[in-house]
Protein backbone atom coordinates (compact mmCIF):
# COMPACT_ATOMS: atom_id res chain seq x y z
CA UNK A 1 0.00 0.00 0.00
CA UNK A 2 0.72 3.61 0.24
CA UNK A 3 2.56 3.95 -3.57
CA UNK A 4 2.85 7.17 -5.23
CA UNK A 5 3.68 7.73 -8.69
CA UNK A 6 5.50 10.43 -10.40
CA UNK A 7 5.18 11.13 -14.01
CA UNK A 8 7.81 12.04 -16.11
CA UNK A 9 10.58 10.48 -14.87
CA UNK A 10 12.76 11.93 -17.61
CA UNK A 11 12.38 15.37 -19.27
CA UNK A 12 14.85 17.00 -21.68
CA UNK A 13 14.20 20.08 -23.16
CA UNK A 14 15.16 23.64 -24.17
CA UNK A 15 15.47 26.41 -22.14
CA UNK A 16 12.45 28.66 -21.89
CA UNK A 17 9.91 25.88 -22.16
CA UNK A 18 7.62 25.16 -19.08
CA UNK A 19 7.35 21.48 -18.01
CA UNK A 20 4.36 19.91 -15.03
CA UNK A 21 5.34 17.29 -13.36
CA UNK A 22 2.47 14.99 -11.83
CA UNK A 23 2.35 13.26 -8.49
CA UNK A 24 -0.89 10.79 -7.62
CA UNK A 25 -1.56 9.01 -4.60
CA UNK A 26 -2.39 5.62 -6.17
CA UNK A 27 -3.95 3.90 -3.20
CA UNK A 28 -5.14 6.30 -0.94
CA UNK A 29 -5.79 10.02 -0.87
CA UNK A 30 -3.35 12.50 0.45
CA UNK A 31 -5.12 16.01 1.41
CA UNK A 32 -1.19 17.02 1.86
CA UNK A 33 1.62 16.48 -0.47
CA UNK A 34 5.17 17.28 -0.80
CA UNK A 35 7.51 19.13 -3.69
CA UNK A 36 11.41 18.49 -2.88
CA UNK A 37 14.32 19.17 -4.96
CA UNK A 38 17.26 17.15 -4.55
CA UNK A 39 20.84 18.39 -6.37
CA UNK A 40 23.86 15.22 -7.00
CA UNK A 41 24.98 14.19 -3.57
CA UNK A 42 23.12 16.71 -1.78
CA UNK A 43 19.84 15.61 0.71
CA UNK A 44 16.43 16.86 -0.37
CA UNK A 45 15.23 20.32 0.14
CA UNK A 46 11.61 20.89 0.85
CA UNK A 47 9.86 23.44 -2.03
CA UNK A 48 6.14 23.96 -1.16
CA UNK A 49 3.78 22.06 0.66
CA UNK A 50 0.87 21.48 -1.63
CA UNK A 51 -2.90 21.18 0.30
CA UNK A 52 -5.97 20.20 -1.70
CA UNK A 53 -8.38 22.82 -2.49
CA UNK A 54 -5.95 25.90 -1.52
CA UNK A 55 -2.71 27.72 -2.05
CA UNK A 56 0.73 26.30 -1.72
CA UNK A 57 2.94 26.96 0.91
CA UNK A 58 6.29 27.73 -0.39
CA UNK A 59 9.55 27.79 1.43
CA UNK A 60 11.51 30.55 2.20
CA UNK A 61 13.68 31.70 -1.22
CA UNK A 62 11.21 29.12 -3.92
CA UNK A 63 9.61 31.27 -6.03
CA UNK A 64 5.83 31.24 -6.24
CA UNK A 65 5.81 32.46 -10.06
CA UNK A 66 8.37 30.02 -11.49
CA UNK A 67 7.09 26.84 -9.72
CA UNK A 68 3.43 26.51 -9.87
CA UNK A 69 1.98 23.79 -7.95
CA UNK A 70 -1.75 23.04 -8.39
CA UNK A 71 -3.57 19.83 -5.96
CA UNK A 72 -6.64 19.80 -7.49
CA UNK A 73 -8.17 16.46 -6.07
CA UNK A 74 -6.91 14.20 -2.72
CA UNK A 75 -4.96 12.25 -5.45
CA UNK A 76 -2.77 14.22 -7.46
CA UNK A 77 -0.73 17.62 -7.32
CA UNK A 78 1.11 18.82 -10.30
CA UNK A 79 4.65 20.81 -10.10
CA UNK A 80 5.04 23.32 -13.40
CA UNK A 81 8.41 24.66 -13.72
CA UNK A 82 7.84 27.85 -16.03
CA UNK A 83 10.31 28.89 -18.28
CA UNK A 84 12.70 26.86 -17.16
CA UNK A 85 16.48 27.83 -17.41
CA UNK A 86 19.22 25.63 -17.03
CA UNK A 87 19.90 26.47 -13.40
CA UNK A 88 16.55 24.57 -13.02
CA UNK A 89 17.64 21.55 -14.03
CA UNK A 90 17.44 19.23 -10.83
CA UNK A 91 15.62 15.60 -9.56
CA UNK A 92 12.38 17.07 -8.13
CA UNK A 93 10.47 14.29 -6.05
CA UNK A 94 7.28 14.33 -4.30
CA UNK A 95 5.66 12.85 -1.42
CA UNK A 96 2.13 12.28 -0.43
CA UNK A 97 0.91 11.50 3.18
CA UNK A 98 -2.00 9.17 4.01
CA UNK A 99 -4.93 10.70 6.51
CA UNK A 100 -6.05 14.43 7.08
CA UNK A 101 -4.67 16.45 9.78
CA UNK A 102 -2.38 15.35 12.35
CA UNK A 103 -1.98 11.96 10.79
CA UNK A 104 0.73 9.97 12.54
CA UNK A 105 1.47 7.87 8.45
CA UNK A 106 4.82 9.00 7.01
CA UNK A 107 5.47 10.46 3.85
CA UNK A 108 5.66 7.93 0.64
CA UNK A 109 7.51 9.61 -1.98
CA UNK A 110 7.59 9.26 -6.01
CA UNK A 111 9.79 7.97 -7.64
CA UNK A 112 11.60 11.51 -9.34
CA UNK A 113 11.61 13.57 -12.18
CA UNK A 114 15.06 13.89 -13.42
CA UNK A 115 14.55 17.70 -15.38
CA UNK A 116 17.70 18.81 -17.56
CA UNK A 117 17.24 21.78 -19.05
CA UNK A 118 19.52 22.43 -22.57
CA UNK B 1 17.86 27.69 12.35
CA UNK B 2 16.93 23.71 12.36
CA UNK B 3 19.98 21.69 11.95
CA UNK B 4 20.15 18.04 11.19
CA UNK B 5 23.67 16.30 11.10
CA UNK B 6 24.26 12.58 10.10
CA UNK B 7 27.53 10.63 10.43
CA UNK B 8 29.41 9.53 9.13
CA UNK B 9 29.10 10.67 5.85
CA UNK B 10 29.97 7.79 4.16
CA UNK B 11 30.74 4.06 5.19
CA UNK B 12 31.99 0.96 3.38
CA UNK B 13 31.92 -2.51 5.05
CA UNK B 14 32.21 -5.81 4.37
CA UNK B 15 28.57 -8.44 3.91
CA UNK B 16 28.50 -9.85 7.62
CA UNK B 17 29.68 -6.38 8.97
CA UNK B 18 27.27 -4.34 11.68
CA UNK B 19 27.10 -0.98 11.03
CA UNK B 20 25.11 1.82 12.98
CA UNK B 21 24.30 5.15 11.38
CA UNK B 22 24.03 8.47 13.79
CA UNK B 23 21.79 11.30 13.45
CA UNK B 24 21.36 14.42 15.71
CA UNK B 25 19.03 16.99 15.32
CA UNK B 26 18.39 20.75 16.83
CA UNK B 27 14.62 21.83 15.66
CA UNK B 28 12.13 23.09 16.72
CA UNK B 29 8.61 21.81 17.39
CA UNK B 30 9.90 18.36 16.99
CA UNK B 31 7.19 15.90 16.37
CA UNK B 32 8.92 12.44 15.35
CA UNK B 33 11.80 11.10 13.78
CA UNK B 34 11.51 9.11 10.20
CA UNK B 35 14.49 7.07 8.59
CA UNK B 36 14.54 6.46 4.65
CA UNK B 37 16.47 4.55 2.50
CA UNK B 38 17.11 5.94 -0.97
CA UNK B 39 18.50 3.85 -3.51
CA UNK B 40 18.13 4.99 -7.33
CA UNK B 41 15.11 6.79 -6.93
CA UNK B 42 13.13 8.04 -4.34
CA UNK B 43 13.41 7.20 -0.61
CA UNK B 44 11.95 4.41 0.48
CA UNK B 45 10.33 4.79 4.26
CA UNK B 46 12.19 2.73 7.14
CA UNK B 47 10.59 3.54 10.68
CA UNK B 48 8.82 6.51 11.94
CA UNK B 49 9.57 7.14 15.57
CA UNK B 50 8.17 9.42 18.25
CA UNK B 51 8.85 7.99 21.63
CA UNK B 52 12.43 7.72 23.10
CA UNK B 53 13.83 4.65 24.09
CA UNK B 54 11.79 2.06 22.30
CA UNK B 55 13.62 0.31 20.21
CA UNK B 56 11.81 -0.96 16.44
CA UNK B 57 12.67 -3.48 14.49
CA UNK B 58 12.31 -4.54 11.20
CA UNK B 59 14.38 -7.82 10.51
CA UNK B 60 17.80 -6.94 10.34
CA UNK B 61 17.21 -3.47 11.04
CA UNK B 62 16.59 -1.48 13.80
CA UNK B 63 16.31 1.98 15.15
CA UNK B 64 15.94 4.18 18.12
CA UNK B 65 15.15 7.63 19.70
CA UNK B 66 16.36 10.00 22.27
CA UNK B 67 14.76 12.91 22.58
CA UNK B 68 16.42 14.19 25.80
CA UNK B 69 20.36 14.19 24.09
CA UNK B 70 18.34 14.82 20.51
CA UNK B 71 19.81 11.84 18.56
CA UNK B 72 18.29 8.41 16.94
CA UNK B 73 21.09 5.32 15.28
CA UNK B 74 19.92 3.24 12.72
CA UNK B 75 21.39 -0.01 13.07
CA UNK B 76 21.85 -2.37 10.43
CA UNK B 77 22.92 -6.18 11.27
CA UNK B 78 25.09 -8.60 9.10
CA UNK B 79 24.91 -6.21 6.35
CA UNK B 80 24.07 -7.30 2.67
CA UNK B 81 25.50 -5.94 -0.97
CA UNK B 82 21.51 -4.54 -1.20
CA UNK B 83 21.93 -2.68 1.81
CA UNK B 84 23.88 -0.45 -0.50
CA UNK B 85 22.24 2.89 -0.43
CA UNK B 86 21.98 6.54 0.96
CA UNK B 87 20.45 6.93 4.73
CA UNK B 88 18.46 9.20 4.90
CA UNK B 89 17.15 11.10 8.84
CA UNK B 90 14.45 13.60 9.06
CA UNK B 91 12.42 14.86 11.70
CA UNK B 92 9.15 15.89 11.47
CA UNK B 93 8.62 19.24 12.47
CA UNK B 94 6.36 22.32 12.65
CA UNK B 95 2.95 23.62 14.25
CA UNK B 96 0.55 22.63 11.14
CA UNK B 97 -1.27 19.96 11.07
CA UNK B 98 0.91 17.76 8.39
CA UNK B 99 4.27 18.77 9.70
CA UNK B 100 7.29 19.09 7.73
CA UNK B 101 10.19 16.57 6.66
CA UNK B 102 13.70 18.37 7.45
CA UNK B 103 16.56 15.76 6.14
CA UNK B 104 19.58 15.23 6.81
CA UNK B 105 22.79 15.37 4.42
CA UNK B 106 22.47 11.29 4.40
CA UNK B 107 25.24 8.57 5.31
CA UNK B 108 26.00 7.04 2.03
CA UNK B 109 26.33 2.85 3.11
CA UNK B 110 28.42 0.91 0.59
CA UNK B 111 28.61 -2.88 0.88
CA UNK B 112 31.20 -4.96 -0.73
CA UNK B 113 30.81 -9.07 -1.48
Amino acid sequence: GAVVSQHPSRVICKSGTSVKIECRSLDFQATTMFWYRQFPKKSLMLMATSNEGSKATYEQGVEKDKFLINHASLTLSTLTVTSAHPEDSSFYICSARPGQGESNQPQHFGDGTRLSIL
Amino acid sequence: EDKVVQSPLSLVVHEGDTVTLNCSYEVTNFRSLLWYKQEKKAPTFLFMLTSSGIEKKSGRLSSILDKKELFSILNITATQTGDSAIYLCAPLIGGTSYGKLTFGQGTILTVHP
